[in-house]
C-alpha cells in the first residue's frame, strides 16, 4: 500500500464521546501533519510533527490531542468536542518539515467528522 | 499572517475550454503548490514549483512560478467533465504552507 491513508473516512460522535483518528503514510517521511477543512474556509493547520516531535501547534484546543508514536503514524485524540468541531480532517506528510527547500506535501483522504 | 488571495472563486465553463485561475499574496513564497479536491476527498497533489520564473506542465495543466515569487497561476487547457472539482493553490515558506481559498470548477458537457 502506498500514500497517506486515514481511517476511519466517517465518524458520527456525541459531545461526550472519546474516539480517535489515525493516520498513516507509506512514503517513508519524517513530517506529518493535521490540517482542519471547514467549509468555505482555507485549510488549517493543526500540528506538525517533525522526526515524532510535535514543532507546531496552532492554537488548538485541548479537546484535540496529537500522538505521533512513529514517524509512520499519527494519531488524533479527540475528546468533548463541539458541534463546531465537525469538519474534514486532513493528514498530510512531507520528506521533512517544510522549511527544507523543494518540499511537497501529500494528502490523506480525509476523515469526514460529524459532532452531534 | 500571510494569506492568499486565490481566484476566481468559481467558474462555469462549457467542455473543450481553456481555464486560467491564479493565487496572489503580499509574502514572498519558497514553493507553490497546486492541489486538486473532490468531494469527501484529500488534495491531490498536481503540480509543484520550485523556482521563480518556473514553467511547469503536468498533462493539460501548466503551472507557472510567479517572477516576483508573491504568485502563481495554473492553466487547464481542453477541459473535460472529469476536471470538475476545487483547485487549490499553496505557498510555502519558513517551513509554514498557506492555502488559498479554493477555485471551483464546473465543466459542462
Amino acid at each position: 500500500e502506498t500514500g497517506v491513508t486515514q481511517t476511519p473516512r466517517h465518524l458520527v460522535m456525541g459531545m461526550t464521546n472519546k474516539k480517535s483518528l489515525k493516520c498513516e503514510q507509506h512514503l517513508g517521511h519524517n513530517a506529518m501533519y493535521w490540517y482542519k477543512q471547514s467549509a468555505k474556509k482555507p485549510l488549517e493547520l493543526m500540528f506538525v510533527y517533525s522526526l515524532e516531535e510535535r514543532v507546531e501547534n496552532n492554537s488548538v484546543p485541548s479537546r484535540f490531542s496529537p500522538e505521533c508514536p512513529n514517524s509512520s503514524h499519527l494519531f488524533l485524540h479527540l475528546h468533548t468536542l463541539q458541534p463546531e468541531d465537525s469538519a474534514l480532517y486532513l493528514c498530510a506528510s512531507s520528506q521533512e518539515w517544510l522549511g527544507a527547500s523543494q518540499e511537497t506535501q501529500y494528502f490523506g483522504p480525509g476523515t469526514r467528522l460529524l459532532v452531534l | 499572517g500571510q494569506q492568499l488571495n486565490q481566484s476566481p472563486q468559481s467558474m462555469f465553463i462549457q467542455e473543450g475550454e481553456d481555464v486560467s485561475m491564479n493565487c496572489t499574496s503580499s509574502s514572498i513564497f519558497n514553493t507553490w503548490l497546486w492541489y486538486k479536491q473532490d468531494p469527501g476527498e484529500g488534495p491531490v497533489l498536481l503540480i509543484a514549483l520550485y523556482k521563480a520564473g518556473e514553467l511547469t506542465s503536468n498533462g493539460r495543466l501548466t503551472a507557472q512560478f510567479g517572477i516576483t515569487r508573491k504568485d502563481s497561476f495554473l492553466n487547464i487547457s481542453a477541459s473535460i467533465p472529469s476536471d470538475v472539482g476545487i483547485y487549490f493553490c499553496a505557498g510555502i515558506d519558513a517551513g509554514k504552507s498557506t492555502f488559498g481559498d479554493g477555485t471551483t470548477l464546473t465543466v459542462k458537457p
